[in-house]
């Protein structure tokens, strides 16, 4: 079974540039999440996705962050624009739900490390 | 606050050590609880989970993880690391499909 995809996986750039983040989950997976890794810390999420819907954004800097997953599969992730203190990993992760609680285990992909100069 | 706590930051170890890294948890009601690894230049992988039963759950690789609800507690455990166990690991927990994780625990071994 092919992995969850990410490109690109290493990006740099300036402060108040715009940057984008391709994810492509492993096939059959409804839901998709993207998370922010800061160094020194876990993953924090960002947004959730079921097939195309949003499932929650509450941690999502909405003034600068937004993501899309128009056709249920593939997804990007665009920060406009970019802070120093958005320098992170970006991980992308799928799972298949599964039961009434969410009995289920996210796959992740390899991330985009991201450098804000 | 709601959260997920790992006690240790870095743990050095020699081979043939035994290991037990901890994880508490302060969200109430009904959790799914996961360990997850990174080794170095890899992305995060799945050690092992809890949804119910056998509080004690085996995972890959000889690691294995004990539920203690009354603790708040899901702390990992191997009885003798290896060279290549050196990696980061995270302790997660899912509350309503919402997944938290916890900072992290780097390990070390050294040969």
């Amino acid at each position: 079974e092919a992995g969850v995809a990410q490109s690109p996986r290493y990006k740099i750039i300036e402060k108040r540039q715009s940057v984008a983040f391709w994810c492509n989950p492993i096939s059959g997976h409804a839901t998709l999440y993207w998370y922010q890794q800061i160094l020194g810390q876990g993953p924090k999420l960002l947004i959730q996705f079921q097939n195309n819907g949003v499932v929650d954004d509450s941690q999502l800097p909405k003034d600068r962050f937004s993501a899309e997953r128009l056709k249920g599969v593939d997804s990007t992730l665009k920060i406009q624009p970019a802070k120093l203190e958005d320098s992170a990993v970006y991980l992308c992760a799928s799972s298949r739900v599964s039961g009434l609680r969410g009995h289920y285990e996210q796959y992740f992909g390899p991330g985009t490390r991201l450098t804000v100069t | 606050a709601q959260s997920v706590s790992q006690h240790n930051h870095h743990v050095i170890l020699s081979e043939a050590a035994s290991l037990e890294l901890g994880c508490n948890y302060s969200y109430g009601g009904t959790v799914n609880l996961f360990w997850y690894v990174q080794y170095p230049g890899q992305h995060l992988q799945l050690l092992l989970k809890y949804f119910s039963g056998d509080p004690l759950v085996k995972g890959i690789k000889g690691f294995e993880a004990e539920f203690i609800k009354s603790k708040f507690s899901f702390n990992l455990r191997k009885p003798s690391v290896q060279w290549s166990d050196t990696a980061e690991y995270f302790c997660a927990v899912t509350v309503n499909n919402d997944m938290r994780f916890g900072a992290g625990t780097r390990l070390t071994v050294k040969p």
